[in-house]
């Protein structure tokens, strides 16, 4: 099938780290990606990662890769209320993106 | 960076009528651009990919006589929602892909349709 599965919600007290996990089904997928969607806005490309690679690191992002498992995640360090978003990972299978459902996070001060 | 400017943001219409949802590449041309459409906390469904050029390939389930879609340059694709009924109110949300040695897909800030 195409499903990408994440957990719905998180939520995290501001400062400490939030960690969004998810699965996906293919295992050609040549890039996956992590969006972040604030209320009523669009998506935003947060950071992504070429299949290759096992690890990407961005400022306080950090995405980690397990190519056997299919089990992608997005580390966020020092999380903070404005991160408080709906974050989705994609896969890209032939042209198109296959989302998540969404992992909507909660930042508590 | 890249811009995609997808208009109107938010529209309301009444139930029978159409509506047309405009997405623009601004710095960049895009053969190819998607739509997708979002109901309340859930994903973003892919509905169509449009090529510029061509017919657009619709994902199943999507009917291609209710959601026009048109892409006529390189910079331009437009979904019309045709005899728009409530069950259509939804987050529509375009994507254009910018190709290249490092191809990215940027989206638009979304359209929110509300039927009446």
């Amino acid at each position: 099938g195409e499903d990408v599965e994440q957990s719905l919600f998180l939520s995290v007290r501001e400062g400490d780290s939030s960690v969004i996990n998810c699965t996906y089904t293919d295992s050609s997928s040549t890039y996956l990606y992590w969006y972040k969607q604030e209320p009523g806005a669009g998506l935003q490309l947060l950071t992504y990662i070429f299949s290759n690679m096992d690890m990407k690191q961005d400022q306080r992002l950090t995405v980690l890769l397990n190519k056997k498992d299919k089990h992608l995640s997005l580390r966020i360090a020092d999380t903070q209320t404005g991160d408080s978003a709906i974050y989705f990972c994609a896969e890209r299978q032939g042209g198109k993106l296959i989302f998540g459902q969404g992992t909507e996070l909660s930042v508590k001060p | 960076g890249a811009v995609v400017s997808q208009h109107p943001s938010r529209v309301i219409c009444k139930s029978g009528t159409s509506v047309k949802i405009e997405c623009r590449s601004l710095d960049f041309q895009a053969t190819t651009m998607f739509w997708y459409r979002q109901f309340p906390k859930q994903s973003l469904m892919l509905m169509a990919t449009s090529n510029e050029g061509s017919k657009a390939t619709y994902e199943q389930g999507v009917e291609k006589d209710k959601f026009l879609i048109n892409h006529a340059s390189l910079t331009l694709s437009t979904l019309t929602v045709t005899s728009a009924h409530p069950e259509d109110s939804s987050f529509y949300i375009c994507s254009a892909l910018k190709g290249g040695t490092n191809e990215k897909l940027f989206f638009g800030s979304g359209t929110q349709l509300s039927v009446l």
